[in-house]
């Protein structure tokens, strides 16, 4: 089976554009969550989706959002980059309904540099 | 706010030693989780601790929870260098209906020869 997929891999931005990440969870999960990995601050949570609606959301202003698709894939977006958005932004699923509190299978991340 | 911390932040150990990782949460939670990254790759899941005095093991790694202490320990039996990686522990915060996993600031762990 294959495991949580996220594209792209690697991405560099400058300041003020916009981006948008993509992640497919392992077949059969419905719930995915995102969370952004910086040195500073380290693993944070940003937001869980299932069934297409945002269940639970982290303290990430609103230039972070997100979305989930019918086929359970999901995208984050981030507008008006600033520099210290940079960071690795890993997705993950879960089969159950119970999202994070179910145990989560990460993708591989996302490094975006803003520049 | 839920705050979780591991000690120590970088541990340098022997192969062959043994080693424990402490992490400790400030508030109630009934879901602890163990997950180890290698450099420049995702996390991967090594335990889910559900209630108090749970333990759990998988090779030389042991897994424990107090949550009477809001403490769980990760124990390491006669390291080996491919347990070379970072640790974090992950606890599950339920508030006002919604649910967060907080994350530990993680423990490097280098095992040398």
């Amino acid at each position: 089976k294959a495991g949580v997929t996220q594209t792209p891999r690697y991405l560099i931005k400058t300041r003020g554009q916009q981006v948008t990440l993509s992640c497919s969870p392992i077949s059969g999960h419905r719930s995915v969550s995102w969370y952004q990995q910086t040195p500073g601050q380290g693993l944070q949570f940003l937001f869980e989706y299932f069934s297409e609606t945002q269940r639970n959301k982290g303290n990430f202003p609103g230039r972070f959002s997100g979305r989930q698709f019918s086929n359970s894939r999901s995208e984050m977006n981030v507008s008006t980059l600033e520099l210290g958005d940079s960071a690795l932004y890993l997705c993950a699923s879960s089969r159950g309904s119970k999202g994070v509190a179910d145990t989560q299978y990460f993708g591989p991340g996302t490094r975006l540099t803003v520049l | 706010e839920l705050k979780v911390e591991q000690n120590p932040l970088f541990l340098s150990m022997q192969e062959g030693k043994n080693y424990t990782i402490y992490c400790n949460y400030s508030t109630t939670s009934d879901r602890l989780y163990w997950y180890r990254q290698d450099p420049g790759k995702s996390l991967e899941s090594l335990f889910v601790l559900l209630s108090n005095g749970a333990v759990k093991q998988e090779g030389r790694l042991m897994a424990s929870l107090d949550t009477k202490a809001r403490l769980s320990t990760l124990h390491i039996t006669a390291a080996v260098h491919d347990l070379s990686a970072t640790y974090f522990c992950a606890v599950l915060m339920a508030r006002d209906n919604t649910d967060k996993l907080i994350f530990g600031t993680g423990t490097r762990l280098q095992v040398f020869p």
